[in-house]
């Protein structure tokens, strides 16, 4: 299968930490994206690391991208009880327009 | 702006019959993707189009399914006959900035086949 595994596949933290999921994958890609969705909802796009960049920050998100071990990982800092949610990354394979999720990381925030 | 349209929401059918799911991508967007999402298999790619073309279909899982883009503002995802075991969630999204851009999801048409 060329879907990438995630880790953990559950995570339960306080409000106020920071969570940390992680991510890899089999062949070389163009980008690699983050989603995020809630229960019952679709998907939403949160941050894209193309395969020449190795960190990328949007807000309290931050984004690391290993080429060489093909993997990255998902950083939410200073979390909050709305960040509960099922987190998947995306990868985009080279010279496709194939977009290839992961099993994804449910997490939850407790108040 | 409406997002991506995507109907029935909910759909409820008997084994046998034939289930049609529609999607309305974003105005302006040149791609357009049908998933798949089970609690087993997580999220499956079954089919993208490109400019209304299928260009990749090798994961729509067997013969029962097929896919159509008329034009560049609706799909169909067909399933005939259905199985209990096509019961998912099935997602539609559709992207435009370039060839592989952050893609934009429907909320999802949930499917059970009793």
């Amino acid at each position: 299968s060329q879907q990438g595994e995630e880790d953990p596949q559950a995570l339960s933290i306080q409000e106020g930490e920071n969570a940390t999921m992680n991510c890899s994958y089999k062949t070389s890609i163009n980008n690699l994206q983050w989603y995020r969705q809630n229960s019952g909802r679709g998907l939403v796009h949160l941050i894209l690391i193309r395969s020449n960049e190795r960190e990328k920050h949007s807000g309290r998100l931050r984004v690391t991208l290993d080429t060489s071990k093909k993997s990255s990982s998902l950083l939410i800092t200073a979390s909050r009880a709305a960040d509960t949610a099922s987190y998947f990354c995306a990868t985009v394979f080279l010279g496709t327009y194939k977009y290839i999720f992961g099993t994804g990381t449910r997490l939850k925030v407790l108040a | 702006d409406a997002g991506v349209i995507q109907s029935p929401r909910h759909e409820v059918t008997e084994m046998g019959q034939e289930v049609t799911l529609r999607c309305k991508p974003i105005s302006g967007h040149n791609s357009l993707f049908w998933y798949r999402q089970t609690m087993m298999r997580g999220l499956e790619l079954l089919i993208y189009f490109n400019n209304n073309v299928p260009i990749d279909d090798s994961g729509m899982p067997e013969d029962r399914f097929s896919a159509k883009m008329p034009n560049a503002s609706f799909s169909t995802l067909k399933i005939q006959p259905s199985e209990p075991r096509d019961s998912a969630v099935y997602f539609c999204a559709s992207s435009g900035t370039g060839v592989t851009g952050e893609l934009f999801f429907g909320e999802g048409s949930r499917l059970t086949v009793l």
